[in-house]
């Protein structure tokens, strides 16, 4: 079945700082990934949709020049999030959808736990 | 306002028993429905989809239903065992976009 990767899979920093996670679909091609959001008991949120090739769409109150995307090739897409405050922390999950398939179908990666301190 | 709502934050029951999980929404018309499987600390698992003009949708023990004049879905597990012990989400689609619930989490007793 198609595989979603995220690197890393936790990470912790100093507040001010930039953190970059990585999203990879591992055997197929992604013409579109997705980057969520969610809060500790609380439903994941969706932040942006990236097209390889095209600059991501945000949805509404997140801070694009906060939250950097990058979706440079068909299989990665990254995010940046720049002078991370605490507020920030969270669970960072990627998902993908592959090009040839059902386009309804998107397939998750397991998730980067943010710790801003 | 668009809201989609999950019955209840939690659903404990005793294995070998029925799990029926619930979904409601409004001000949607999604195309189609999806269920995910999440673990604690992981990414969500996509389970079944369900579009508009299907009522219902089994694999293996799992079964959804999608009523688009009640706008709710259903989400039924069959003799149910502590593995089954997570939380699901439903998710629909609004243009393209998967919108999730807030999830129930259930805990299948031995």
């Amino acid at each position: 079945g198609a595989v979603v990767s995220q690197h890393p899979s936790r990470v912790i920093c100093k507040s001010g700082t930039s953190v970059k996670i990585e999203c990879r679909s591992l055997d197929f091609q992604a013409t579109t990934m997705f980057w969520y959001r969610q809060f500790p008991k609380q439903s994941l949120m969706l932040m942006a949709t990236s097209n390889e090739g095209s600059k991501a769409t945000y949805e509404q109150g997140v801070e694009k020049d906060k939250f950097l995307i990058n979706h440079a090739s068909l299989t990665l897409s990254t995010l940046t999030v720049t002078s991370a405050h605490p507020e920030d922390s969270s669970f960072y999950i990627c998902s993908a959808r592959d090009g040839r398939g059902r386009q309804e179908t998107q397939y998750f990666g397991p998730g980067t736990r943010l710790l801003v301190l | 306002s668009q809201k989609i709502e999950q019955n209840s934050e939690a659903l404990n029951i005793q294995e070998g028993k029925t799990a029926t999980l619930t979904c409601n929404y409004t001000n949607y018309s999604p195309a189609y429905l999806q269920w995910y499987r999440q673990d604690p600390g992981r990414g969500p698992v996509f389970l079944l989809l369900i579009r508009e003009n299907e009522k219902e949708k089994r694999k293996e023990r799992l079964k959804v239903t999608f009523d688009t004049t009640l706008k709710q879905s259903l989400f039924h597990i069959t003799a149910s065992q502590p593995a089954d012990s997570a939380t699901y989400l439903c998710a629909l689609d609004n243009t393209g976009k998967l919108i999730f619930g807030q999830g129930t989490t259930l805990q299948v007793k031995p």
